[in-house]
């Protein structure tokens, strides 16, 4: 099975920047997600690692180490409305499924004037 | 391009009970899953469908139940309502089947109060 863990909680200041990590357990899987959720509202796609490495994306950036099980999203010049929960999730192996992800619990995100 | 819609976005029910909820799916998508969001957790993955049948199921009950309908749309059944079932239920589209590498596109979710 696969268990993922992300810090509860983070803060931040607007300006900043903020790497939210993630680290796992898992027999194997196809790629890490990383999505932004803002309070009541739907999760929103921000990256996706197959490969070890960083994938940059404007003021966001995700990397993959497999061998080590980890995963950080690193947040450049926060702004305030980047105050979201960031979910990190594993789509598994061995699958068929497209539509089956393992989320965390995610991290919620607090930037700070 | 319509995006992810879902109904109704909040209801109340009490224990017991049944619930249906309904989703359609981001035009050109033909594969539909669904997931409960407790609150302060992440989602958790309850079903999918694609081409009408259910193709791959997370650990919820038989209670749990869906339906694809033939213009991709979807519902999601649940029987013999609990306190426990209280949720965010999200309905989420994609369109390839097979390798996981589609990202998912999410409707912003059916609020369920079970009482």
């Amino acid at each position: 099975g696969q268990n993922i863990d992300q810090p509860t909680e983070m803060t931040a200041t607007e300006g900043a920047i903020v790497q939210i990590n993630c680290t796992y357990q898992t027999s194997g899987f196809n790629g890490l997600f990383w999505y932004q959720q803002h309070a009541g509202e739907a999760p929103t796609f921000l990256s996706y690692n197959v490969l070890d490495g960083l994938e940059e994306k404007g003021r966001f950036s995700s990397f993959l180490s497999r061998s080590k099980g980890y995963s950080y999203l690193l947040l450049k010049e926060l702004q305030m409305k980047d105050s979201a929960s960031y979910l990190c999730a594993l789509s598994p192996t061995g699958s068929s499924n497209t539509g089956k992800l393992i989320f965390g619990q995610g991290t919620t995100l607090q930037v700070k004037p | 391009e319509t995006g992810v819609t879902q109904s109704p976005t909040h209801l109340i029910k009490t224990r017991g009970q049944q619930v249906t909820l309904r989703c359609s799916s981001q035009s050109g998508h033909n594969t539909v899953s669904w997931y409960q969001q407790a609150l302060g957790q992440g989602p958790q993955f309850i079903f999918q469908y694609y081409r009408e049948e259910e193709n791959g199921r997370g650990n919820f009950p038989p209670r749990f139940s869906g339906l694809q309908f033939p213009n991709y749309s979807s519902e999601l059944n649940v029987n013999a309502l609990e306190l426990d079932d209280s949720a965010l239920y999200l309905c989420a589209s994609s369109s390839k089947r097979g390798g996981n590498t589609g990202e998912l596109f999410f409707g912003e979710g059916s609020r369920l109060t079970v009482l």
